[in-house]
């Protein structure tokens, strides 16, 4: 079965700065995505970034970047110049491929950005 | 574009009462559909996901129930809820070959 791991379960940074939040994960399959999900205050779940294990090149969207480790089963998200409104929860997900599209999640990373 | 709506946004409810979550997404066709539940500082549960008019897969046992309706409905219901039922409620929608799973506004329920 797979599990996904992230091990700082809150963290802060002043804004403008770059916050890095580990993710990582265990399985015995070879084709899957990675995501990062924000969870802000308003509870709606929202898509940061996305990562198909089959590339090697890793995602960016904007100022969220990952550092995908496929040997090391690690999948990180930093965020560079973070903005007050980037203060959420974080949830690292795995979902295998093929599948009926389930997620398996993290418990989450409380980010708090201060002014 | 697609879509995604729940409600009610909010809901409390007394022990015993029954449930109504409804979901509905617009945009697209066919769409596999899932309810999720968060409760208070934790990650997310699925409860239940359907990939057709009728089909619905239950993944925990439970107090809950889903059904799809249409094809693009997917209502999540309780005949009597329990205080254990209180949470953070959330639909959320794929497609065809798509990938990634988006959310709906979520709904918070409140046994009391």
């Amino acid at each position: 079965a797979q599990t996904v791991t992230q091990s700082q379960p809150e963290m802060s940074v002043q804004e403008a700065e770059t916050v890095t939040l580990s993710c990582t994960y265990d399985t015995s399959e070879n084709n899957y995505y990675l995501f990062w999900y924000k969870q802000p205050p308003s509870r709606q779940m929202i898509l940061v970034i996305r990562q198909e294990a089959y590339k090697q090149q890793n995602a960016t969207e904007n100022r969220f970047s990952v550092n995908f480790q496929k040997a090391a089963k690690s999948f990180s998200l930093k965020i560079s110049d973070s903005q007050l409104g980037d203060t959420a929860m974080y949830f690292c997900a795995f979902m295998k491929q093929p599948s009926n599209y389930q997620l398996i999640w993290g418990a989450g990373t409380k980010l708090i950005i201060k002014p | 574009s697609q879509t995604i709506h729940q409600w009610p946004a909010t809901l409390v409810q007394p022990v015993g009462s029954p449930l109504s979550l409804e979901c509905t997404v617009e945009g697209t066709s066919n769409p596999n559909l899932y309810w999720y539940r968060q409760a208070a500082g934790r990650g997310l549960q699925l409860l239940f996901y359907s990939v057709g008019i009728g089909q619905i897969s239950s993944e925990v046992p439970q107090n809950l129930s889903a059904s799809r309706p249409q094809d693009r409905q997917f209502i999540l219901s309780s005949k009597k809820l329990l205080l254990s039922d209180s949470g953070f409620y959330l639909c959320a929608w794929t497609w065809g070959s798509g990938n990634t799973i988006y959310f709906g506004e979520g709904s918070w329920l409140t046994v009391v």
